[in-house]
């Protein structure tokens, strides 16, 4: 069973504009989020990571929230550019230790057109 | 540079041949991982690895196996190849895993005919 949900599925925007990925899960415990990027044929990269309640981060144009009350997380992308085309993974860990585990969206791709 | 090397990069083999990814990291992470990604699906964790000689089985084992003789070193081995074990297969490390940093390989790209 799919414990970690992403959407949209897929997402065409246009070179400057802005956009909202969302991850909704139901993973528990959770203890936190991650948000990674993967571009294509390549490795996951990770963005940002979300632990308490009601955490914000920011990674330049890449921000996040994170509400554990909803188990539901936001990727917000602002002035989207070319090379933000890539597929988008959530990921809830259920422990803060190595014995947890990681569970993995399958991912929003993103494409950026000029 | 802090990186997850993975080899080979593409890998065709026959159905029953016994195929070896391998995978090194250059940071002393003590956890590695391997996993798999299919398409629409999230990555499911094969093994993972907390040091050298400590290994344990993820959620979906069956058909795989792993060695882990140096903690730089974390090795996938599929004895007689199926089908359906093509894949992109990723190595991952992590310090101790949890809210630690993860690094991800490249991925291998496995098609079994």
């Amino acid at each position: 069973k799919t414990q970690v949900e992403q959407s949209p599925q897929s997402l065409v925007v246009r070179q400057g504009e802005n956009c909202v990925l969302q991850c909704n899960y139901s993973v528990t415990p959770d203890n936190h989020l991650r948000w990674f990027k993967q571009d294509t044929g390549k490795g996951l990269v990770s963005l940002t990571v979300l632990v308490h309640e009601n955490d914000k981060t920011s990674n330049g144009r890449y921000s996040a929230t994170l509400d554990k009350d909803a188990k539901h997380s936001t990727l917000h992308i602002t002035a989207t550019l070319l090379d933000d085309t890539a597929t988008y993974i959530c990921v809830v860990g259920d422990r803060g230790s190595a014995l947890g585990r990681l569970h993995f969206g399958a991912g929003t791709q993103l494409i950026v057109i000029p | 540079d802090m990186k997850v090397t993975q080899m080979p990069r593409y890998l065709i083999k026959r159905m029953g041949e016994n195929v070896l990814l391998e995978c090194g990291q250059d940071m002393s992470h003590e956890t590695m991982y391997w996993y798999r990604q299919d398409p629409g699906l999230g990555l499911q964790l094969i093994y993972i690895s907390y040091d050298v000689d400590s290994n344990s089985e993820g959620d979906i084992p069956k058909g795989y196996r792993v060695s882990r003789k140096k903690r730089e070193h974390f090795s996938l081995i599929l004895d007689s190849a199926k089908t359906n074990q093509t894949s992109v297969y990723f190595c991952a490390s992590s310090l101790r895993g949890g809210q630690s940093d993860y690094t991800f390989g490249s991925g291998t790209r496995l098609l079994v005919i």
